[in-house]
């Protein structure tokens, strides 16, 4: 089956430490996304990635980073710059350039990240 | 200015009755395109349809389709004779210029709709 997966699902971070997330895709799609999403709030751009060795920031990129180093996969690193990482992170990928017309983002199950 | 505006942060609906749920957006680019997201309580994002802004017709996906009102700038979501599986966060989402294009990939998304089906 093809898909994204995200692991973990559930993370815990103690405050000052660098934590990752996953994200590996097998739907060989180009373009890979993070968001994050607080309650009561929609998604927000974190980073994305049209292909591999090259992204860019999103919306609210401080105190995160990412690499792209293999067309499946796009970890996410919360680093310990980021003021306020607890949040539920969500992963997305699409066919990017030379996709269908209007080029679904599909996401993955989800992180949620708790800062103790 | 909010890009995409969800006026109604949460709906109450019958069993089997439409419901609509509303979505404004605020863009100069002529060419976009209108996406609408269910969040189940797991978590994960369900697209249901999509609207091109040079598509002349409104979009209809199964039970979904979209009121696209482009004078308006409006895109809202009508779901047909609700079932209690559609009680979810409902999100409406924008990406502004051509989709398939390098770099013209990015949503930005509305705060959503909390939908709740009465049996």
């Amino acid at each position: 089956d093809g898909g994204i997966t995200q692991s973990p699902k559930y993370l815990f971070r103690k405050e000052g430490q660098n934590v990752t997330l996953s994200c590996e895709q097998n739907l060989n799609h180009d373009a890979m996304y993070w968001y994050r999403q607080d309650p009561g709030q929609g998604l927000r751009l974190i980073y994305y990635s049209q292909i591999v060795n090259d992204f860019q920031k999103g919306d609210i990129a401080e105190g995160y980073s990412v690499s792209r180093e293999k067309k499946e996969s796009f970890p996410l690193t919360v680093t310990s710059a980021q003021k306020n990482p607890t949040a539920f992170y969500l992963c997305a990928s699409s066919l990017g350039q030379g996709g269908r017309i209007h080029n679904e983002q599909f996401f993955g199950p989800g992180t949620r990240l708790t800062v103790l | 200015a909010q890009k995409i505006t969800q006026t109604q942060p949460g709906m109450f609906v019958q069993e089997k009755e439409a419901v609509t749920l509303d979505c404004t957006y605020d863009t100069s680019d002529p060419s976009y395109g209108l996406f609408w997201y269910k969040q189940p309580s797991s978590g994960e994002m369900i697209f249901l349809i999509y609207q091109g802004s040079y598509d002349q017709q409104n979009a209809t996906e199964g039970r979904y389709s979209l009121n696209f009102q482009k004078a308006r700038k409006s895109a809202n979501l009508v779901i047909s004779a609700s079932q209690l599986g559609d009680s979810a966060m409902y999100f409406c989402a924008m990406r502004e210029g051509r989709g398939s294009n390098f770099g013209n990939e990015k949503l930005t998304f509305g705060t959503g709709t909390r939908l709740t089906i009465i049996p």
